[in-house]
Parts: C-alpha cells; sequence; structure tokens
C-alpha cells in the first residue's frame, strides 16, 4: 500500500462548480498535511496546510479526519484559473521531516 | 531575496554518463530534499537530508547519491546505476520540526538521457 494514495482524475468540470479531492494516508504517526498546486511544467506551491480543525482560505476549505486517516480539499465557485494539478503531502516523520506526496489530481475547469 | 536555485534548467546526457544536479538555498533551512517527477505523476523521494553531513535515503535512492558538506548546498548526482533517469527534478527545502514542513521548491531541472 502507498504512504499516499490521491484520487487520480482528471476532473473536468465547469466554470462555478463545487470539486472535492481526497487524499489518504497510511501513517496513523504523521505529522502535518498540506495542499499543494502545480502548474503544468511548473515546481508545487503550497496552497494550503492542513489543519485538525479543519481550515477555509476564501474559496479554498481543507479537512483532516485522523480517524480515517485522509485528507481533503474542497474549491467552490471554481475559476478557469484554478485548472492545474493538486498534490496532497504528508509529513509522516516523528522526529524528523519526511514529506510523502500522493500521485496528483489533475482539475481542468471548463467555460 | 531568498530561495532555491537549480541549475541547470536542462541537461542532456548520453547512457552511462553520471551528472550532478545543483541545488542551493539562502533561507537559513536546515532540511533539504530531491524529488523526482514523471510525466503525470506525483513526486517520489529520492533523498533528504535534516542538517549537514547527514541524510537519509527515500522511496527511490537507487541510481542516486548525495552529499550534505555545506548547510546551503545539497548536491544530486544521477549515476549511470540510475536505469531511467530521462525525469523533472525538483530540490526543496524546509524548517524540519515535527508538526510542520511547508516545502520552498526551487525551479526544477530536466534531465534528458540520449
Amino acid at each position: 500500500r502507498k504512504e499516499v494514495e490521491q484520487d487520480p482524475g482528471p476532473f473536468n468540470v465547469p466554470e462555478g462548480a463545487t470539486v472535492a479531492f481526497n487524499c489518504t494516508y497510511s501513517n496513523s504517526a504523521s505529522q502535518s498535511f498540506f495542499w499543494y498546486r502545480q502548474d503544468c511544467r511548473k515546481e508545487p506551491k503550497l496552497l494550503m496546510s492542513v489543519y485538525s480543525s479543519g481550515n477555509e482560505d476564501g474559496r479554498f476549505t481543507a479537512q483532516l479526519n485522523r480517524a480515517s486517516q485522509y485528507i481533503s480539499l474542497l474549491i467552490r465557485d471554481s475559476k478557469l484559473s484554478d485548472s492545474a494539478t493538486y498534490l496532497c503531502a504528508v509529513n509522516i516523520g516523528s522526529s524528523a521531516s519526511k514529506i510523502i506526496f500522493g500521485s496528483g489530481t489533475r482539475l481542468s475547469i471548463r467555460p | 531575496d531568498g530561495g532555491i536555485t537549480q541549475s541547470p534548467k536542462y541537461l542532456f546526457r548520453k547512457e552511462g554518463q553520471n551528472v550532478t544536479l545543483s541545488c542551493e538555498q539562502n533561507l537559513n533551512h536546515d532540511a533539504m530534499y530531491w524529488y523526482r517527477q514523471d510525466p503525470g505523476q506525483g513526486l517520489r523521494l529520492i533523498y533528504y537530508s535534516q542538517i549537514v553531513n547527514d541524510f537519509q535515503k527515500g522511496d527511490i535512492a537507487e541510481g542516486y547519491s548525495v552529499s550534505r558538506e555545506k548547510k546551503e548546498s545539497f548536491p544530486l548526482t544521477v549515476t549511470s546505476a540510475q536505469k531511467n533517469p530521462t525525469a523533472f527534478y525538483l530540490c526543496a527545502s524546509s524548517i524540519p520540526r515535527p508538526g510542520t514542513g511547508e516545502l520552498f521548491f526551487g525551479e526544477g531541472s530536466r534531465l534528458t538521457v540520449l
């Protein structure tokens, strides 16, 4: 079983739609969780950290479910500019930082 | 401006040749990482280093080597033992504390083996 697994996609949704991604992790000792956005042929950039209480940043909401060992990302009122690949990342280190990524979910927003 | 610099951006090599990718950071971060990304895939961890003179293998370390002689530098050598080295290589750094781990990435190096 992979340490971090993610919906493969691709997701193709109309502008204005709500879309959700999930990501599961296998190590219950995982410390911290992130969503990154990656544009084509570019480096990933941090979108959001994911906290136990959940967090929201504008149209984006991230949640963590420790009992079921998954994190989620919700994008509301999607824009054309949201088209990208979304990568979840998990810090699975206990005393050190070993950060593992999921395989990424490609999102395309159509007009 | 603080950041991570990777070089070269594009690199071509012949089969059987070793090649070294440079990664330098001036963020004063202790932890540095190397990831490999293949087309349509996520990032796979090659090596990571928490402090100077120490590093650990990631999930796909075979055929690669690293050194961490300075805090600012974490070069990656792709050796001839790496069977399929054509890929996009990303270097990153972070502050290594449990419960944290935001990564700051360089712009990447694209290696093509001819």
